[in-house]
């Protein structure tokens, strides 16, 4: 099955700066790549997604890159608000052909007003 | 509300009781999906749907764990004889089902079990 290392554990950047957060995966057959947002005590919120056809995309202040080669892939977030303050997720699927997700551990963003 | 919508959103009971955990997927979406959150960690699969069919099941699925999808609409999940670690955030999401794709999962709030 897949496996996802997710890394740092913890971020603190101050408001205004850029966060990365990286992510390895096990499995070069995996080809979808989401990355979740989750607020306290709310739910995962699906904030950007790359597929393994395309090495780069952007939404406003966040983007995702993948490299298919290394089996990684990172989220950016440029110009950083306090509302960006929550724990990340990245995920992949957990194999060839498979609809289940394998997520990582997280990453804790803390942005300093 | 259009989103994922799961019932009750907590459920507090006593080790060996059973409980049944609803999830309303998006109208839309035919394949839906069920994971488990503990504190601090990502949420693990438990199994999948793809209209009433269940096609994937996790070893994280003990046989005190079923879940139902009867009409390809909403699911149940039943743990039987509940257990201390099962304590948990029990997570229900939906997506489309295109081709042999993975397409953008959708979480609902979840139901925090939490066991006596």
């Amino acid at each position: 099955g897949e496996n996802v290392e997710q890394h740092p554990s913890t971020l603190s950047v101050q408001e205004g700066d850029s966060a990365v957060i990286k992510c390895t995966y096990s499995d070069s057959a995996s080809n979808y790549f989401p990355w979740y947002k989750q607020e306290l005590g709310k739910r995962p919120q699906l904030i950007i997604d790359i597929r393994s056809n395309v090495g780069e995309k952007k939404d406003q202040r966040i983007a995702v890159t993948l490299n298919k080669t290394a089996k990684h892939f990172s989220l950016h977030i440029t110009e950083t608000q306090p509302e960006d303050s929550a724990v990340y997720f990245c995920a992949a699927p957990s194999g060839a052909g498979s609809y289940q997700l394998t997520f990582g551990k997280g990453t804790k963003l803390s942005v300093i007003p | 509300d259009t989103g994922v919508s799961q019932d009750p959103r907590h459920k507090i009971t006593k080790r060996g009781q059973n409980v049944t955990f609803r999830c309303d997927p998006i109208s839309e979406h035919n394949r839906l999906y069920w994971y488990r959150q503990t504190l601090g960690q990502g949420p693990e699969f438990l199994t999948y749907f793809q209209n009433e069919a269940q096609l994937e099941k996790s070893r994280l699925l003990s046989d005190r764990f079923s879940a139902e999808r009867p009409k390809g609409s909403f699911s149940t999940l039943e743990i039987q004889r509940t257990e201390q670690g099962d304590s948990a955030m029990y997570l229900c999401a939906s997506s489309l089902g295109q081709g042999g794709s993975n397409q953008p999962q959708h979480f609902g709030d979840g139901t925090r079990l939490s066991i006596l």
